[in-house]
Order: structure tokens, then sequence, then C-alpha cells
């Protein structure tokens, strides 16, 4: 079965620097989420969009922001990168509309940022 | 407040036998999900085990089961028949009026031949 596809899988950046991270959805997924996991932590939610537009917002920085294209595939752009956004990005996605607490994510296989 | 709260940051199983991974939550909706995922070593977040909180059964996927105690508010995981592939951090969490998952800080499991 297809699964969520994340790029790329490993990328090093300078501080200061700008970074975009991709993501594609299983088809016919139609939510797309965005978590950030520091070393040692748990995943923590960045930001979600359902058929094309922001569902929800959790602790991203100003100096991120994400968006969803037509075919539903995801963007995470990263400006002015501190030594502090060196973490793994992980994009999950679900099928059913957005706000059933029942609809699963599935999470592909993270992008690890590492910031010098 | 922590939504999520698994008190075992570590544990051991031999090999062959059960383990299980403790999990609470908190919240004041009525309609809840409640998740497992394993991140092995390779970092990647899959999919074990799902439990609705209006569901009457407690939830099997294979190896894995779900002993969900709603009025206690636990949803612990139980894998039977450990394998040397289940090493692994396992992350609960859960999902309520909010779009997001919220996650637990996770439990290491180390499985021992």
């Amino acid at each position: 079965a297809a699964g969520v596809i994340q790029s790329p899988r490993h990328l090093i950046k300078e501080k200061r620097e700008t970074a975009t991270l991709k993501c594609y959805p299983i088809p016919r997924h139609d939510t797309v989420y965005w978590y950030q996991q520091g070393p040692g932590q748990d995943p923590q939610f960045l930001i979600s969009f359902y058929e094309k537009m922001q569902s929800d917002k959790g602790s991203i920085p100003d100096r991120f922001s994400a968006q969803q294209f037509s075919d539903y595939h995801s963007e995470l752009n990263m400006s002015s990168l501190e030594l502090g956004d060196s973490a793994l990005y992980f994009c999950a996605s679900s099928s059913t509309p957005s706000g059933a607490y029942t609809d699963t994510q599935y999470f592909g296989p993270g992008t690890r940022l590492t910031v010098l | 407040a922590q939504k999520i709260t698994q008190t075992q940051p570590g544990m051991f199983v031999q090999e062959k036998e059960a383990v299980t991974l403790d999990c609470t939550y908190d919240t004041s909706d009525q309609s809840y999900g409640l998740f497992w995922y394993k991140q092995p070593s390779s970092g990647e977040m899959i999919f074990l085990i799902y439990q609705g909180s209006y569901d009457e059964q407690n939830a099997t996927e294979g190896r894995y089961s779900l002993n969900f105690q709603k009025a206690r508010k636990s949803a612990n995981l139980v894998i039977s028949a450990s394998q040397l592939g289940d090493s692994a951090m396992y992350f609960c969490a859960m999902r309520d009026n909010d779009y997001k998952l919220s996650f637990g800080a996770g439990t290491t499991v180390t499985v021992r031949a």
C-alpha cells in the first residue's frame, strides 16, 4: 500500500538559511498534518490542512509557513533557521473530513533537519 | 495541561513474553480517539492500534491489544509474544475535538533474547 512520502529525508543547513520540506499524502487522503520532534521528545503539532485550507495551527514559529496544493501535497517552508530547529519533521495524512476524532493519521518517514 | 501521561520511561521484556505499556489521558470531551504508535530507532512513526471513546470492546490488532478503561481514563497497550523487532519507542496519543494528535512522552521497550 502507498504510504506518505516526504522529501528530502535528510537536510543540513546553516543558521539563517531557508529550507523547504515536501510531503505527498497517501492517495485520496485530503488532510495533511505537520509535526516536529526534537531529540528525545514526543512529536509536537505544527499545522494542518484540509482540502487546501489551513484547519488548525499549533506551536509553529512565525518563521515557518506551510501550504497545501491542488494535488494535496504540502510544503513546509522554514526561514532564518536556528540551531533549535534541528529536529525530525513528520508529515501525516488522513482520509476523513477534519473534525472526525476517529480518523487515523498515517505518518511519513520524516525529514531529519540539522542546522549547523 | 498534559493530555497524555506515560509513566514508564523504559521497560525490558523477555522474548515471547507479554508487556503492558501504561497510558492515561485527560480530556473533558465525550468524543475522542486514542492511538498507539511505534517508533523504531530508524525514526519512522508506525500506527499500531486505535480505540474510540464510544467503542465498547477493547481494540485488537494481531499481537497488539488495548486495555481501555474509560472511567479510569486509561488506554494501556499490551504486546503479546514479544519479538526482538518490537524493541522501539512507543507513543500513546489522543485526538479529541482538536485536529491534532497530542502525544505522551513515550516508553522505550527493549526485548531481550
